[in-house]
């Protein structure tokens, strides 16, 4: 069964600093997304990464996704309470389905 | 162009109640998928359903949930005789099926049993 996991869970790190969250997967894919729940929120989308080697950057985040590794990572640099939220990876279930299974998420919490 | 619209945002049952839950998918998205989320937890697979058609359902309890989508109208997940445990917030994301879009997901809604 394809597992999803995620590291750090809790993340609380000084605006300014840079960070890096990881993602493992347990099966092959060649897709993984990475998105953000703020609480009380729905899920917002941030990634879309569909290739070994994807790289993709949107402000202060910047994604990555090494399928032979099975691994993604969400890099933020020099990071803005703005940031604060819970960032979530998704890998499809199987090829050729939209069908996700979500890692555990990481809370990560931006302070003065 | 709207979201994914879920209603109600809030819903409060009594144990033993049924639980009616809607989601209507973004224009032109005919994937509609339904994840339950724990608090402080991850969201967990429910159920993949395509107009009239239920493609998946492996993460459904065997009891008392149901889902359908009709040809017109929402999509209904459906909790009969609800328990304390069933208290959670239910998000609906639909897709329009291809590989490089990622699932739109609607404000949920969450379900508290009393």
């Amino acid at each position: 069964e394809l597992k999803v996991e995620q590291n750090p869970l809790f993340l609380s790190m000084q605006e300014g600093k840079n960070y890096t969250i990881y993602c493992n997967y347990s099966t092959t894919s060649d897709r993984l997304y990475w998105y953000r729940q703020d609480p009380g929120k729905s899920l917002e989308s941030l990634f879309v990464l569909l290739s070994n080697g994807a790289v993709k950057q949107e402000g202060r985040l910047m994604a990555s996704l090494d399928t032979k590794a099975r691994l993604s990572t969400l890099h933020i640099t020099a990071a803005v309470h703005d940031l604060s939220a819970t960032y979530f990876c998704a890998v499809p279930r199987s090829y050729n389905t939209d069908k996700l299974i979500f890692g555990t998420g990481t809370r990560l919490q931006v302070f003065p | 162009n709207a979201g994914v619209m879920q209603n109600p945002r809030h819903l409060v049952r009594r144990r033993g109640q049924e639980a009616r839950l809607r989601c209507s998918p973004m224009k032109g998205h005919s994937h509609v998928y339904w994840y339950r989320q724990l608090p402080e937890e991850g969201l967990k697979f429910m159920v993949y359903l395509q107009k009239e058609n239920i493609i998946d359902e492996s993460g459904m309890p065997k009891e008392r949930f149901s889902a359908e989508f009709p040809k017109e109208g929402p999509s209904i997940l459906r909790i009969q005789q609800v328990v304390r445990g069933d208290s959670a917030a239910y998000f609906c994301a639909s897709s329009p099926g291809a590989p490089d879009s990622p699932l739109h997901f609607g404000n949920g809604t969450r379900l508290t049993v009393t």
